[in-house]
């Protein structure tokens, strides 16, 4: 069994500042690891994915996250917060190997302030 | 290549009454999903489908009906509505793969309220 634990529901930034969104995971085999955001009024779309190999993903609009197997960790990072980042975010895991289903977190959302 | 499209975007519905969402992918993928989303709740697998004509539940069925006769087309039915409905329903969709790698899809979401 698998399941995501996003810490924080809420995170709020000043424009500029480092952003970091916290993701643990728990899984029986290797995961595969994903951030999804959603803009407000909008579907989820894909981030970034972590599949296998460089443990530093690098994602869409300068996010990153870093594979953490020791931590069982995922967490999401961006040097320098824009306006255009205030959204949800949303950590998911699914099982190496095959799985037809992704286990999503409860969610993030990152509030940026001018 | 429109992606994942979901109608109605926003319904209004009684307690007792039926509806169907609707969604249609154009990209050919197999796999297709249907979540629900309530505030601070995160994404919940109502039903998915690995192909035409297989289904399988996922999380939170119960009050939900899907079918599958094409590979476009994934309606979620629900009888019946209740109060606890009301949510923000997403459809999905992804490449068959195997690897559980596959990115998936979303469409824009459709609103339901029952009252």
């Amino acid at each position: 069994a698998q399941s995501v634990t996003q810490l924080g529901s809420h995170v709020s930034v000043s424009e500029g500042a480092l952003v970091l969104l916290r993701c643990n995971y728990s899984s029986s085999v290797p995961p595969y690891l994903f951030w999804y955001v959603q803009y407000p009024n909008q579907g989820l779309q894909l981030l970034l994915k972590y599949t296998t190999g460089a443990t530093l993903v690098k994602g869409i609009n300068g996010f990153e996250a870093e594979f953490k197997k020791s931590e069982t960790s995922f967490h999401l990072t961006k040097p320098s917060a824009h306006m255009s980042d205030a959204a949800e975010y949303f950590c998911a895991v699914s099982a190496q190997g095959g799985s037809e289903k992704l286990v999503f977190g409860k969610g993030t959302k990152l509030t940026v302030n001018p | 290549n429109a992606g994942v499209t979901q109608t109605p975007k926003f319904r209004i519905l009684k307690i007792g009454q039926s509806m169907t969402l609707q969604c249609t992918q154009d990209m050919n993928h197999n796999y297709m999903y249907w979540y629900r989303q309530d505030p601070g709740m995160g994404l919940k697998l109502i039903y998915y489908s690995v192909g035409a004509g297989i289904t399988d539940k996922g999380e939170v069925p119960n009050g939900y009906n899907v079918s599958r006769s094409t590979t476009e087309d994934f309606p979620l039915r629900l009888e019946l509505a209740a109060p606890s409905q009301t949510s923000v329903y997403f459809c999905a969709s992804r490449d068959s793969g195997g690897s559980g790698t596959e990115t998936q899809y979303f469409g824009p979401g459709t609103r339901l309220l029952v009252l």
